[in-house]
């Protein structure tokens, strides 16, 4: 049981360059969750899914747009990377009721 | 938008000494999550409070959940040099879809 696995662990891009940031999840959970961790801000919501088919704005969208391509997966991709997305990106899922969320171990982002 | 505040921001101590950190919110929530984060992984859950008033224990970690629901604690007795990390705790506001709100984290180090 893998869990929340997320790729890739790391990744370098050019400012304007686009990517992907891959998320599965393996415990067959409804809500999916994109956060971002910056040094001092604790983790910010970026984007999340409360069921297959459904996504929201979170507290910090611009610049992203996401995909919930089924119930697993949930990617995170930025068009124009920007230095300010340099950042470690958090994929989180979690089941229904008061359930709470289990984590990836991240993707360490960094735009020169 | 709703904030948390957790203190301290960071904690150096010597190996034995028990630890206090706490998070306060104007607002009222529902759910009270108390997560560990490991240099280079996702936080790990460690404690959840899901009715205020509510004191639960995992070993040497006790959190509990204020009774005014707008505040949570969390102590480490005996601190081990693996407590090391960051904490952090993630409020669920009432009637929310199940968004959480994350403190900016305490950073623990522990002196041998």
């Amino acid at each position: 049981n893998a869990g929340v696995t997320q790729t890739p662990k790391f990744q370098v891009l050019k400012t304007g360059q686009s990517m992907t940031l891959q998320c599965a999840q393996d415990m067959n959970h409804n809500s999916m969750y994109w956060y971002r961790q910056d040094p001092g801000m604790g983790l910010r919501l970026i984007y999340y899914s409360a069921s297959e088919g459904t996504t929201d704005k979170g507290e910090v969208p611009n610049g992203y747009n996401v995909s919930r391509l089924n119930k697993r997966e949930f990617s995170l991709r930025l068009e124009s990377a920007a230095p300010s997305q340099t950042s470690v990106y958090f994929c989180a899922s979690r089941g229904t009721g008061n359930s709470p969320l289990h984590f990836g171990n991240g993707t360490r982002l960094t735009v020169t | 938008g709703q904030q948390l505040n957790q203190s301290p921001q960071s904690m150096f101590i010597q190996e034995g000494e028990d630890v206090s950190m706490n998070c306060t919110s104007s607002s009222i929530f529902n759910t009270w999550l108390w997560y560990k984060q490991d240099p280079g992984e996702g936080p790990v859950l460690l404690i959840a409070l899901y009715k205020a008033g509510e004191l639960t224990s995992n070993g040497r970690l006790t959190a509990q959940f204020g009774i005014t629901r707008k505040d949570s604690f969390l102590n480490i007795s005996a601190s081990i040099p693996s407590d090391v990390g960051i904490y952090f705790c993630a409020g669920r506001l009432s009637g929310n879809t199940g968004k959480l709100i994350f403190g900016q984290g305490t950073t623990l180090q522990v002196k041998p």
